[in-house]
């Protein structure tokens, strides 16, 4: 079974970088897209971008400017930086697998880590 | 910023059926793009129920069904169980934000 563990610093300051990490075990990264989603508390789901085995990245517009993605597929790891942080990015973040036979929907989750922006 | 309108809530009694509706538009379920539904238990992460508007990953009941038409979709729970009180999520991609995928607003589901 694949499973996802995010990993990362619990507590960044404004204006900080936040850097997630999602480690991949049980099967391999190729011919898949892999994406974080985050959940800020008490509210819903916000896609935040996908990243592909190969490196080739799609961010969420409204992110955009202040994320990036990237891909170890030797450490069967991918990573997230997100910039300039303030108190709006405080949300669990999820790493999920972009199900390749399922249409395109995320079919694996991690278990999120919880990310707070706090001076 | 999502696109996509969910109720609220939603309640029923055990044994009961009830639907949860995800209301889009052109850009998105309309253009024939696949609707996915999530449903997220208290404390745990969300988990796919339904994907590519009406199909079930392995493990998921036939209790959980889903269907679409127009700029809408469906995610209908026949035969409620009290474990079936969680937040839904339907999601679909969107070509109005250059393929970003959408998540929508999200129900709550209470099993009275």
């Amino acid at each position: 079974q694949v499973q996802l563990q995010e990993s990362g610093p619990g507590l960044v300051k404004p204006s900080e970088t936040l850097s997630l990490t999602c480690s991949v075990s049980g099967g391999s990264m190729t011919n898949y897209f892999w994406s974080w989603i985050r959940q800020p508390p008490g509210k819903g789901l916000e896609w935040i971008g996908y990243i592909y085995y190969g490196g080739s990245t799609t961010y969420n517009p409204s992110l955009k400017s202040r994320i990036a993605m990237s891909v170890d597929t030797s450490k069967n790891q991918f990573s997230l930086e997100l910039r300039s942080v303030t108190a709006a990015d405080t949300a669990v973040y999820y790493c999920a697998r972009v199900g390749a036979t399922k249409g395109g929907a995320f079919d694996i989750w991690g278990h999120g880590t919880m990310f707070t922006v706090s001076s | 910023q999502s696109v996509l309108t969910q109720p609220p809530s939603v309640s029923g009694a055990p044994g009961q059926s009830v639907t949860i509706s995800c209301t889009g538009s052109s850009t998105n379920i309309g253009a024939g793009y696949d609707v996915h539904w999530y449903q997220q238990l208290p404390g745990s992460a969300p988990k796919l129920l339904i994907y590519s508007t009406s199909n079930r990953p392995t493990g998921v009941p036939d209790r959980f069904s889903g269907s679409k038409s127009g700029t809408s979709a469906s995610l209908a729970i026949t035969g409620l169980q009290a474990e079936d009180e969680a937040d839904y999520y339907c999601q679909s991609p969107d070509s109005s934000l250059s393929g970003s995928k959408v998540f929508g607003t999200g129900t709550r589901v209470t099993v009275l």
